[in-house]
């Protein structure tokens, strides 16, 4: 079992469409950050978030940090391709000082 | 400022060889992570080096292992190569431990 559980697993949508992707857990997190990983590539660094509630927009992506700092939420409006790849989601948590991965969401946007 | 340097990209080796694997991390980041990933189990953590000592390990076996250099350099070594160590292995970088971390484009580990 994930320490962090990203839902969904894959989801593929039209250009155009909006959609959020999940990333829970039952632990605390000091602060949680978002990749996009492309195939064959590394994770890039999309955003960090450390404050419970925290918003922060990034052009057409929104990223939503839980009151309880335990969830959090990427939304991306009016998806574009270019926006396909491995989103995961990573957790730094707050008893042990660990950082942990989930397993991510494989975002297709087609054309 | 450069990024996260890893090399091999790609590497070919048989069962049983060992492979040695090179991460240099952004400049003045300190710390350094090793990841695995594969399809089917995702990202798994390796290890975590800061300042040439290890501080973290996963759950991998006596196999892998690695060290980090005076200049945050790291190296991983993987022993006696089995069929499923074949993933990509990821590097990350960060100034101090469990701060944000930086990847390199990883090194894909073709085992037959």
């Amino acid at each position: 079992t994930q320490l962090l559980e990203q839902s969904p697993q894959f989801l593929s949508i039209q250009e155009g469409e909006n959609l959020t992707v999940y990333c829970n857990s039952s632990s605390v997190f000091s602060s949680l950050q978002w990749y996009r990983q492309e195939p064959g590539e590394g994770p890039v660094l999309l955003v960090t978030v450390v404050t419970g509630g925290e918003v922060k927009k990034l052009k057409r992506l929104t990223f939503q940090f839980g009151d309880a700092r335990k969830d959090s939420s990427l939304h991306i409006t009016a998806a574009q391709p270019g926006d396909t790849g491995l989103y995961l989601c990573a957790g730094l948590i707050t008893n042990n000082n660990d950082m942990r991965f989930g397993a991510g969401t494989r975002l297709t946007v087609k054309p | 400022k450069a990024g996260v340097t890893q090399t091999p990209r790609y590497l070919i080796k048989t069962r049983g060889q060992q492979v040695t694997l090179s991460c240099s991390p952004i400049s003045g980041h300190r710390s350094v992570s090793w990841y695995q990933q594969t399809p089917g189990q995702g990202l798994q953590f390796l290890f975590e080096y800061f300042s040439e000592t290890q501080r973290n390990k996963g759950n991998f076996p006596g196999r892998f292992s690695g060290r980090q250099f005076s200049n945050s350099r790291s190296e991983m070594n993987v022993s006696t190569l089995e069929l499923g160590d074949s993933a990509l292995y990821l590097c990350a970088s960060s100034e101090t431990p469990n701060t944000e971390a930086f990847f390199g484009q990883g090194t894909r580990l073709t085992v037959v």
